[in-house]
């Protein structure tokens, strides 16, 4: 069973409008990574942090993506104005700060759709 | 850069059949490896890992063997069950930060 949580499971957007991903670590996990998986089952890293500081993020979600990890709140993933490409399943994780052996834990994902 | 290659699925087998998933990676340097499985529905879970050369991890009937010399990480199950039907990535840790190098994943479709 996931610790990670996220919501909502599933939210359906026009193209143009704003939409907002939340995300719960597992607790004591001060890392957490934001992925797109799309129809291919293929995942594109977005962007991680390390508690409220962002460690890496690719170039489309400095863009076009606002995200977050403030503390004692949930992080967020927020597409400023969607697109019909942006229609995936965004998935977040957390680890330990271990770089040697620790593992991503997952939640269930968003699913985003963009009408 | 890292990689990882991996089975071109889908894959589909009958019930009570063997498994392999190819896995072969490239890296300069000493990773973590890992087999996770993602269930229709549902998040990536982790299936097992393994820190350390030429060692094994298994779980669940599945296994697989970090082979330095060879760079492949080869997933294998004796009998496959209806209920393995699901996607399965091969992953490795880069040492230096702490993104995962994903492969492309590889759909398993068992039949009974």
């Amino acid at each position: 069973n996931s610790k990670v949580i996220q919501t909502p499971r599933y939210l359906v957007k026009g193209q143009g409008q704003k939409a907002k991903m939340r995300c719960i670590p597992e607790k004591g996990h001060p890392v957490v990574f934001w992925y797109q998986q799309n129809k291919n089952n293929e995942f594109k890293f977005l962007i991680n942090f390390q508690n409220q500081e962002v460690l890496q993020q690719i170039d489309m979600t400095e863009k076009r993506f606002s995200a977050e990890c403030p503390s004692n709140s949930p992080c967020s993933l927020e597409i400023q104005s969607s697109e019909a490409g942006d229609s995936a399943l965004y998935l977040c994780a957390s680890r330990s700060r271990d770089k040697n052996t620790g593992q991503l834990y997952f939640g269930e994902g968003s699913k985003l759709t963009v009408l | 850069g890292d990689s990882v290659t991996q089975t071109e699925g889908p894959v589909t087998l009958s019930e009570g059949t063997s498994l392999t998933v190819n896995c072969s990676y490239e890296t300069k340097q000493y990773p973590t490896l890992f087999w996770y499985v993602q269930y229709p529905g549902e998040g990536p879970q982790l299936l097992f890992k393994v820190p350390k050369a030429n060692e094994k991890g298994s779980n669940r009937g599945f296994e697989a063997t970090y082979n330095k010399e060879a760079t492949s990480f080869h997933l294998q199950k004796a009998s496959v069950q209806e209920s393995d039907s699901a996607v399965y990535y091969c992953a490795l840790s880069e040492r230096s930060n702490y993104q995962l190098i994903w492969g492309s994943g590889t759909k398993l479709i068992i039949k009974p």
